[in-house]
């Protein structure tokens, strides 16, 4: 099975700043990666796919990039609405699996 | 637009067996090159896959479950169910589920199952 893991667990920012935290798969995974946003008592919402595709209807300050093992999910300008906590999800090989997520909180 | 929506009890006793369904509208469970799937969200903790079928039936399980877990789709009611046997504490979660085609685009609200007696 693939492991993804996240760092950090827990950022602390502020608005406007830019973040960038990581995901790192065990095995390469080529490009397959996914990105996801979770609020509290939400479903997750799909941010990047494909590594660093935008899914239509995401704002752009939000990107993705890497490949093989390691990737970056970044926030060029913190908002608001964007506390939350953040998954990578690898659809490389089955089982699927997901990071154990990084929540970005308000400094 | 697709809605999913999951149905069942909330409250399951130990040993006995998990059951839910999820209902799907705006789109066909056997039409396209979709997977239907259920993730299951443990309280505070990370996202977790169980299982997926595909539109023609086929269905892949993770197999930290496999041995418990069935998943079927009903095509007269545009539905697909979870079955997972002999649950405990631990599979007391927010079960969700989902569509994916490389990525889980569309998601159920979820529903919180608690396993206890």
């Amino acid at each position: 099975d693939i492991q993804m893991t996240q760092s950090p667990s827990t950022l602390s920012a502020s608005v406007g700043d830019r973040v960038t935290f990581t995901c790192r798969a065990s095995l390469s995974i080529s490009r397959s990666l996914v990105w996801y946003q979770q609020k509290p008592g939400r479903a997750p919402k799909v941010l990047i796919y494909q590594a660093s595709t935008l899914e239509s209807g995401v704002p752009s300050r939000f990107s993705g990039s890497g490949s093989g093992t390691e990737f970056t999910l970044t926030i060029s300008s913190l908002q608001p609405d964007d506390f939350a906590t953040y998954y990578c999800q690898q659809n490389n090989n089955l089982p699927l699996s997901f990071g154990g997520g990084t929540k970005v909180e308000i400094k | 637009q697709v809605q999913l929506q999951e149905s069942g009890p909330g409250l399951v006793k130990p040993s006995q067996i998990l059951s839910l369904m999820c209902t799907v509208s705006g789109d066909s469970i056997t039409s396209g090159s979709y997977y239907w799937t259920w993730i299951r969200q443990p309280a505070g903790k990370g996202l977790e896959w169980i299982g997926r079928m595909y539109t023609s039936g086929s269905t892949q399980y993770n197999p930290s479950l496999e041995s418990r877990v069935t998943i079927s789709g009903d095509t007269s009611k545009n539905q697909f169910s979870l079955k997972l046997s002999s649950v405990t504490a631990a599979d007391t979660a927010v079960y969700y589920c989902a569509r994916e085609n490389w990525k889980f685009d569309s998601w159920g609200q979820g529903t919180l199952v608690t396993v206890s007696s």
